[in-house]
């Protein structure tokens, strides 16, 4: 079985903060995906990231960031310098033998 | 564009009556999915597809059936509607190796 745990249902913070989003992930599979999207207000749904599960360098694509630590099996997100825009609701998916489980997701609130 | 296009966008269905929501998707993708997003549920998994002619259930595929006959596209139907169904329901696609889904914008449909 695999499993996906986001513990943080909602963060508020004040613009201009940083903010780290966490995700712990299960699965007994050596080889899978974990992934990042994003839901603002508007509802659509955006893919932001992939990582496989051999690359544990960890990413960062202008304020945000990722740390992906097999050892502890957490794919954590961060923000930098958050902005009003960043105001959504971020889900993380683990993806194994063709199968993809979502965490419930994090609902971020930034806060001019 | 290219991408995933959900028809229709908004429904009310009274409770027994059937419809069917459309995807279609212009990016040659292999994979197709439908999901439902209920408030504190994340996204749960009704139906997918790995290919065209080929259907799976998913996680919750009660009350639903699915058919793709066409590789671009993957329809959802609902024989019977029942207020249980009343949710937000999602489309993606996917290329062959996990690289993280291309979702629709959404149907939310309200059955009464």
């Amino acid at each position: 079985a695999q499993k996906v745990t986001q513990a943080q249902t909602e963060i508020s913070v004040v613009e201009k903060e940083d903010v780290t989003l966490d995700c712990v992930y299960e699965t007994r599979d050596t080889t899978y995906y974990l992934f990042w999207y994003k839901q603002p207000p508007s509802g659509e749904l955006v893919f932001l990231i992939r990582r496989n599960s051999f690359d544990e360098q960890n990413e960062i694509s202008g304020r945000y960031s990722w740390n992906f630590q097999k050892s502890t099996s957490s794919f954590n997100f961060t923000i930098t310098a958050s902005q009003v825009v960043d105001s959504a609701v971020y889900f993380c998916a683990l993806s194994a033998y063709q199968k993809v489980t979502f965490g419930t997701g994090t609902k971020l609130q930034v806060i001019p | 564009n290219a991408g995933v296009t959900q028809t229709p966008k908004f429904r009310v269905l009274k409770t027994g009556q059937s419809m069917t929501l459309l995807c279609a998707q212009d990016m040659n993708h292999e994979y197709m999915y439908w999901y439902r997003q209920d408030p504190g549920m994340g996204l749960r998994l009704i139906h997918y597809s790995v290919g065209e002619g080929t259907t799976a259930k998913g996680e919750v595929p009660d009350g639903y059936n699915v058919s793709r006959l066409k590789k671009q596209n993957f329809l959802l139907g609902l024989e019977s509607a029942a207020p249980s169904q009343t949710s937000v329901y999602f489309c993606a696609s996917e290329p062959r190796g996990a690289y993280g889904y291309t979702f629709g914008s959404g149907t939310r449909l309200t059955v009464v």
